[in-house]
């Protein structure tokens, strides 16, 4: 049971290259989140999945993407990278929806670096 | 926005002592949890207050929430070098809204 898994761990890209982070959880979990960390910003949410086949936008999705493969995965791309997309990405799933009490499961997160 | 904001941004203790955070937030909420990030690491959730309760304890955590001052605050009692982490708490508000809004955090440091 490896939780919540994301690839690649570290990456660095030029202004204006394109590239998907992926996330996959083995927790069969309805929900699947999309966070950035920033220094003294704490977590900010880019996208949600509610269920499979479902996405919402968050906090700060501009620049973003998302696609729910499956119920297993859940990813992000950045379409054309800027300096400001410069961060720590974490993925998270939940155990319920709607009205229930959730706790999120983090992965361990992609450090992305746009030069 | 930040819905939660920790209190104090950081915090140094000796290994023994106890070591108290506070979390502010803005608007009603369903639930609050608390969540530690040690360095280079995801978030690990470590205990969910509900909006009618006042009080929760799991282990060295104490949790108490005061929906009239829209505040809680965690105790780890007897900390060990070990608990030297930032952490979070984040908000749930009510609705079929599945997202948690944190704060920005409190690192802790414990001193050995």
């Amino acid at each position: 049971n490896a939780g919540v898994t994301q690839t690649p761990k570290f990456q660095v890209l030029k202004t204006g290259q394109s590239m998907t982070l992926q996330c996959a959880q083995d927790m069969n979990h309805n929900s699947m989140y999309w966070y950035r960390q920033d220094p003294g910003m704490g977590l900010r949410l880019i996208y949600y999945s509610a269920s499979e086949g479902t996405t919402d936008k968050g906090e700060v999705p501009n620049g973003y993407n998302v696609s729910r493969l499956n119920k297993r995965e859940f990813s992000l791309r950045l379409e054309s990278a800027a300096p400001s997309q410069t961060s720590v990405y974490f993925c998270a799933s939940s155990t319920r929806g709607l009205a229930e009490q959730e706790t999120q499961y983090f992965g361990p997160g992609t450090r992305l670096l746009v030069l | 926005s930040q819905q939660g904001e920790e209190d104090p941004q950081a915090l140094s203790i000796q290994e023994g002592e106890n070591a108290t955070m506070n979390c502010s937030y803005k608007t009603s909420i369903n639930n609050l949890q608390w969540y530690r990030q040690n360095s280079g690491r995801g978030l690990v959730h470590l205990i969910l207050i509900r909006s009618n309760e006042r009080e929760k304890h799991s282990g060295r955590l104490r949790v108490t929430l005061d929906t009239s001052k829209k505040s809680s605050s965690l105790l780890i009692t007897a900390s060990r070098a070990a608990d030297t982490a930032s952490y979070f708490c984040a908000t749930r508000s009510g609705g079929s809204n599945y997202k948690l809004t944190f704060g920005k955090g409190t690192l802790l440091t414990v001193n050995p």
